[in-house]
């Protein structure tokens, strides 16, 4: 939405870098987890998901790894882009029991310079 | 276009006074959420419907706030005497169940409470 993420975690990173943005999840009974990307006025947009029987993911430039041990989550971006400037979200749900609610984390903001 | 959409895009209205979002979801998914976010947070979970049932609702969706899903496709989110503490972004989001939990979100509808 409109000013999203004024006080987030930002990570500032050169055009053609790689990125990388974690997330630390707080329920061990979690069992999926998805990426999100949000532009300024616009929602959610889905990038990537995985499953906790995986611990990793590639997809276009992107890969989702999973460290369930520790509970965290990161996002790699390769060779990043100034369209890539967003707010991140991790998001997480318990699938087990049915319940399609996400939990989403608090965000980080990319900044891609030029 | 296909995308999930949602109507207004902005409100602003008067402290005491009823409100009323609609979403329309992607026409073939069954599953319809609800989501508030404020500034620098991540979306937060708030009701579920699959088809025109309402199977889940979080403890932030108070007796001031209702949504029906009447038909199975287009909802609507009212909240009655508004309160400046309900100014955010309400997010809708719709999936079926061949996509798994990977939503698709619409751009939201940004209230300002006055």
């Amino acid at each position: 939405g409109e000013n999203v993420g004024l006080h987030l975690p930002t990570l500032s990173v050169q055009e053609g870098d790689n990125s990388i943005i974690n997330c630390a999840y707080s329920n061990s009974a979690s069992d999926y987890f998805i990426w999100y990307k949000q532009e300024s006025g616009k929602g959610p947009q889905f990038i990537i998901d995985i499953r906790s029987n995986m611990d990793k993911r590639q997809g276009q430039r992107v890969t989702v790894l999973l460290n369930k041990t520790v509970k965290h989550l990161s996002l790699q971006i390769a060779a990043t882009q100034p369209g890539d400037s967003a707010v991140y979200f991790c998001a997480e749900n318990i699938g087990d029991t049915g319940r399609r609610a996400l939990t989403f984390g608090s965000g980080t903001r990319l900044q891609v310079q030029p | 276009d296909t995308g999930v959409s949602q109507n207004p895009r902005h409100k602003i209205t008067k402290r005491g006074q009823n409100v009323t979002f609609r979403c329309d979801p992607i026409s073939e998914h069954n599953r319809l959420y609800w989501y508030r976010q404020t500034l620098g947070q991540g979306p937060e979970f708030l009701t579920y419907f699959q088809n025109e049932a309402q199977l889940e609702k979080s403890r932030l969706l108070s007796d001031r706030f209702s949504a029906e899903r009447p038909k199975g496709s287009f909802s609507t989110l009212e909240i009655q005497r508004t309160e400046q503490g309900d100014s955010a972004m309400y997010l809708c989001a719709s999936s079926s169940r061949e996509l798994g939990y990977g939503y698709t979100f619409g751009s939201g509808t940004r209230l300002t409470v006055v």
